[in-house]
């Protein structure tokens, strides 16, 4: 399967735990995007990288939020200090630079349960 | 990027075509109108998208209305596994923008049996 690939699937975790997830994009996309999905909403734009450049960041990317793409490839979220409202689906998006780059494919996204 | 405005729900029998309208009355000349769709507990996924001609592919049709105002996905036979909330998006084309989508709440479609 060459999709868009994120791990884990679930992640459950205590308040205040860290946890990370990774994003596996589709091969030579050069665009990788974060996402955060609540229940009964539509996804949320949370950050962009062109490569390995993060180049665009949303204000709902607090402090306690860091994403890195550090060869240009895969990519990981790291919460810190988990707090209950972190609870959403994560989803990682990827799509190439040049005349398709605006269609996105998702990945199947990483669900978080803060306790 | 403009904002869309669509209905929360609707429902369609199976083997039917599903008409999914968008409001857009705010468009700029340079934005695109997409369509993703999202099934439940799975990342969006991308449909289709049009400036101003009416496009159609092997999953849908756009019908985007003259002034492109307004645009209609159409589903021609929808099936049960059509159920999913769909996603309208206008937005600038090109690699000059980071590409961000900007999703609303959708309109949720029940496929009937």
């Amino acid at each position: 399967d060459t999709g868009v690939s994120q791990d884990p699937r679930h992640k459950i975790t205590k308040r205040g735990q860290n946890v990370t997830f990774r994003c596996d994009p589709i091969s030579e996309h050069n665009r990788l995007y974060w996402y955060r999905q609540t229940l009964g909403q539509g996804p949320e734009f949370l950050t962009y990288f062109q490569n390995e450049a993060q180049l665009e960041k949303s204000r709902l990317l607090s402090d306690r939020f860091s994403a890195e793409r550090p060869k240009g490839s895969f990519s990981t979220l790291e919460i810190q200090r988990t707090e209950q409202g972190d609870s959403a689906m994560y989803l990682c998006a990827s799509s190439p630079l040049g005349a398709s780059a605006d269609t996105q494919y998702f990945g199947p996204g990483t669900r978080l349960t803060v306790l | 990027d403009a904002k869309t405005t669509q209905p929360p729900s609707m429902d369609c029998a199976e083997g039917r075509a599903a008409n999914l309208p968008c409001n857009h009355s705010t468009i700029s000349g340079n934005e695109y109108v997409y369509w993703y769709r999202q099934i439940h507990s799975q990342g969006p996924q991308y449909i289709i998208h049009g400036l101003k001609n009416n496009e159609t592919n092997e999953m849908a049709s756009l019908i985007i209305t003259e002034d492109r105002k307004s645009s209609t996905l159409i589903l021609p036979h929808a099936t049960l596994r059509d159920t999913a909330v769909y996603y309208c998006i206008v937005r600038v084309h090109g690699s000059s923008n980071t590409g961000k989508l900007i999703f609303g709440q959708g309109t949720t479609l029940q496929v009937k049996p």
